[in-house]
């Protein structure tokens, strides 16, 4: 089962911040917080992942809470190109600790003009 | 560089007949994982290969089988196939197995009629 808990389903305004929350209460000290979305019928999409700090890059900000039971995705300028599901997926930080991806049902945001 | 190639993209096959996936990752990427993907169930991990070898099973019925290469290519076969097996077969490759992202290909999109 996943470990994370997501609102099934957000909506946007154009060019506002879109704000993604995931809880993972359950999280244990050696895995990562990763953050993928699909777009209708296409491969999942890495976006970006973190352990206990907060993460940039160029699509989007993870906020990471201090006692790492919660974590918000945070796209900036959202587009209609952002519509998709956004799953946020608990993984193990070590090589040796496997690496599947353990999807739950994600978040639909819908990006509306 | 070239992302994960999977082919084929679309294939349409009878019941009980047999079906074989093919998954060529990044270049540099030993590890390759394989998901289902159906309306259903969502987003369900099949299997993980690192060095040519089985490194993690998902549950699945032995009717789900994969190999990965000396190249790190991959292929999964499913035989006797059900209505049930209609879905979207998604491989993902990275560097190694656990502690990096994994990034998808396109997928194939599986009919059984």
């Amino acid at each position: 089962d996943a470990k994370t808990t997501q609102p099934p389903s957000m909506d946007c305004a154009e060019g506002r911040a879109a704000n993604l929350p995931c809880n993972h209460s359950t999280i244990s000290g050696n895995e990562y917080v990763y953050w993928y979305r699909q777009i209708h019928s296409q491969g999942p999409q890495y976006i970006i992942h973190g352990l206990k700090n907060n993460e940039t890059n160029e699509m989007a900000s993870l906020i990471i809470t201090e006692d790492r039971k919660s974590s918000t995705l945070i796209l900036p300028h959202a587009t209609l190109r952002d519509t998709a599901v956004y799953y946020c997926i608990v993984r193990a930080a070590f090589y040796n600790q496997g690496g599947k991806l353990i999807f739950g049902q994600g978040t639909e945001l819908s990006v509306k003009p | 560089k070239a992302g994960v190639t999977q082919t084929p993209r679309y294939l349409i096959k009878t019941r009980g007949q047999q079906v074989t996936l093919s998954c060529s990752p990044i270049s540099g990427h030993r590890s390759v994982s394989w998901y289902q993907q159906t309306p259903g169930q969502g987003l369900q991990f099949l299997f993980e290969y690192f060095s040519e070898t089985q490194r993690n099973k998902g549950n699945f019925p032995g009717r789900f089988s994969g190999r990965q290469f000396s190249n790190s290519r991959s292929e999964m076969n499913v035989s006797t196939l059900e209505l049930g097996d209609s879905a979207l077969y998604l491989c993902a490759s990275s560097l190694r197995i656990g502690g990096t992202e994994a990034f998808f290909g396109q997928g194939t999109r599986l009919t059984v009629v």
